[in-house]
Formats: C-alpha cells, structure tokens, sequence
C-alpha cells in the first residue's frame, strides 16, 4: 500500500464547476500538506501549503486537511479552461526535507 | 527573479553510459532536491541537499548520486544508465522549509 493514495481520474469537468481532489494518507507522522499543479511539459508549481489540521483559502482554490481521517482536499471554484493540469498532493513529516506525493489527478476543465 | 534552472532540458543517453544534470536553484536558496518522476510511479524522492551536505536520500541504487556545491548549485549522476532509468529528473530547492520547495521545469532523460 502506497503511503499517499490519489485517485488518477482522468476527471473532466464543465467551465465554472466546482471541482474536488482528494488524497489519503496512511502515515501519521505527515504534518506538512501541499498540493501542486503541473502543466504539461513543466514542473509542478506549488499551489497550497498547509501545516496541521484545518483549511486554507487562497482566491478560487481551498485547501481542507482532516488528520483524524488521514484525508486532504483541494477545492477549485469557478474552474477555468486555464485551470486544466495534473494536480499533485504531497506530504511530508516535522523535520523532514523529503516530499511524498500522491499519483496525480489529471484534470481537465472543458469550455 | 529567475526560478529554477535545469539543464539540459533533454537527454538521450545509450544503456550502460552515464549521465549528469545541472541545477541552479533560486538565488539565496540553499536546500536543493532531486526527484524522479515516471508515469508509472509518480514523484519519487532522490537526495536532498543543504549547505554542500546531503541530509536526506530516498530508495534509489547507489548508481544515482549527487553533489552541491558552495554557490547551491548541484548535480546529480546517474552511472550505468538503465532503460528503466528513462524518467522525467526534476530539482527543487528551497530557503529551508518544509513545503516551500520550487520546482524547475526538469531534465527529459531517455535511455535506449
């Protein structure tokens, strides 16, 4: 079993919908939570960072981490063409420089 | 400000050669990562260096090596290439903290 599981997709969604990604975790020790969005042909650009437990908003995108359920979100709203990638999770413990990722979700936003 | 720099973009290198790439990370960035990403297994963690010391090494043969150098700059060197080395190499660095790493655009590299 992989230490950060997340669902592939592909998942296609229509401009303007409110899109979730979602990874769990089977490592207690995470206490840092990312996530990433990686366009084709680039590396991936992180888009939230979270420390502990709770949510995080920043402009379309909200970063929710529930560490009783090892279960990490990211909410996009008002999805745009523009917002079409590969979102990556990604973990990591106190103390630790070595980031664990999930497989990616490829996402595409449909006009 | 100039982000993360990789070099070469590409590579095709022949079974059993080796190879090195090049990282220049941000200005004043002193923690610089390698990672591996292949579409079968994701983003895999390589070695993680901080002030020309390595502090962290993933789950990779010791054929996969690396260095820092005084001005943050790295390399990493991959010897006796396989074909299942073909992967997309990737480097962050970071001020030195957890979760504020910045990617570079990474090194294609292809082994036939």
């Amino acid at each position: 079993q992989k230490e950060v599981e997340q669902d592939p997709g592909p998942l296609s969604v229509p401009e303007g919908a409110i899109v979730s990604l979602n990874c769990t975790y089977s490592n207690s020790a995470f206490q840092y939570f990312m996530w990433y969005r990686q366009y084709s042909r680039k590396g991936p650009e992180l888009l939230m960072y979270t420390y502990s437990s709770g949510n995080k908003e920043d402009g379309r995108f909200t970063a929710q981490v529930d560490k009783s359920s090892k279960y990490i979100s990211l909410f996009i709203r008002d999805s745009q063409p523009s917002d079409s990638a590969t979102y990556l999770c990604a973990m990591s413990v106190e103390g630790a420089q070595k980031l664990v990722f999930g497989q990616g979700t490829r996402l595409t936003i449909n006009p | 400000k100039a982000g993360v720099t990789q070099t070469p973009r590409y590579l095709i290198k022949t079974r059993g050669q080796q190879v090195t790439l090049s990282c220049s990370p941000i200005s004043g960035h002193r923690s610089v990562s390698w990672y591996q990403q292949t579409p079968g297994q994701g983003l895999q963690f390589l070695f993680e260096y901080f002030s020309e010391t390595q502090r962290n090494k993933g789950n990779f043969p010791g054929r996969f090596s690396g260095r820092q150098f005084s001005n943050s700059r790295s390399e990493m060197n991959v010897s006796t290439l396989e074909l299942g080395d073909s992967a997309l190499y990737l480097c962050a660095s970071s001020l030195d903290r957890v979760g504020g790493y910045t990617f570079g655009s990474g090194t294609r590299l292809t082994v036939v």
